[in-house]
């Protein structure tokens, strides 16, 4: 059961352009969402994070999105660049109780075109 | 550069053989993890030790036995591995569940080829 849906499968952007990057979840106990970034051969890199309590939260070019009621939340990154080009996971854990242990999305594949 | 290091970067090994991955971190961090990940899929939990203690077992095969001698390091020692076990190994690192803030930080992974 993938407790975190991610989509799309893989994506393609022109430089400059805004990549975007959509995950959904169903546990409500759920209470941090991490996106991370992996390069091939790399492991993964958090890149920005976010809690139920607030609804976006921007760090330079990159931007998470967070719809609360809907369980949905997402990953923008404005003005697009070749070395953005990477796989990204969306993940939520719940760090009130037990371990962290994240469950991730099932990757997207980004490719920015120069 | 990632503050969870890992070794060997790469390693190939025979179903006979017995190996090790090594993983250590300074960051104080009192809970460590071992992910396995394939090719074009995440990463998926196989253990983590909570304080130097065993806290999740993800229903891993016997032929993979962790290790956590200190709080800085993290072992996972292989034996009788099938080529299907083939993957990037991932070691992250975090505060405990008593500390946690949700960080999970990754090593850059050890590459196993198992022929």
């Amino acid at each position: 059961q993938q407790q975190v849906k991610q989509s799309p499968q893989s994506l393609i952007v022109q430089k400059g352009g805004i990549s975007i990057i959509n995950c959904a979840y169903e546990n409500t106990a759920f209470d941090y969402f991490p996106w991370y970034q992996q390069f091939p051969g790399k492991g993964p890199a958090l890149l920005i994070a976010i809690r139920p309590d607030v609804s976006e939260k921007k760090e330079g070019r990159f931007t998470i999105s967070f719809n609360k009621s809907a369980k949905q939340f997402s990953l923008h990154i404005m003005d697009s660049q070749p070395g953005d080009s990477a796989t990204y996971f969306c993940a939520a854990s719940r760090t009130q109780t037990g371990a962290n242990n994240l469950f991730f999305g099932t990757g997207t594949r980004l490719t920015v075109i120069p | 550069d990632t503050e969870v290091t890992q070794t060997p970067k790469h390693l190939v090994m025979g179903m006979t053989n017995k190996k090790s991955l090594k993983c250590e971190q300074h960051m104080g961090h009192r809970a460590m993890y071992w992910y396995k990940q394939k090719a074009k899929k995440p990463p998926e939990l196989m253990f983590v030790y909570s304080y130097e203690k065993l806290s999740i077992n993800e229903s891993v095969p016997s032929r993979f036995s962790p290790e956590c001698p200190n709080s800085s390091l993290l072992n996972l020692h292989l034996h009788a591995l099938q080529p299907e076990d083939s993957a990037l190994y991932l070691c992250a690192s975090s505060h405990p569940p008593d500390r946690n803030t949700g960080e999970l930080f990754f090593g850059e992974g050890s590459r196993l080829t198992v022929l």
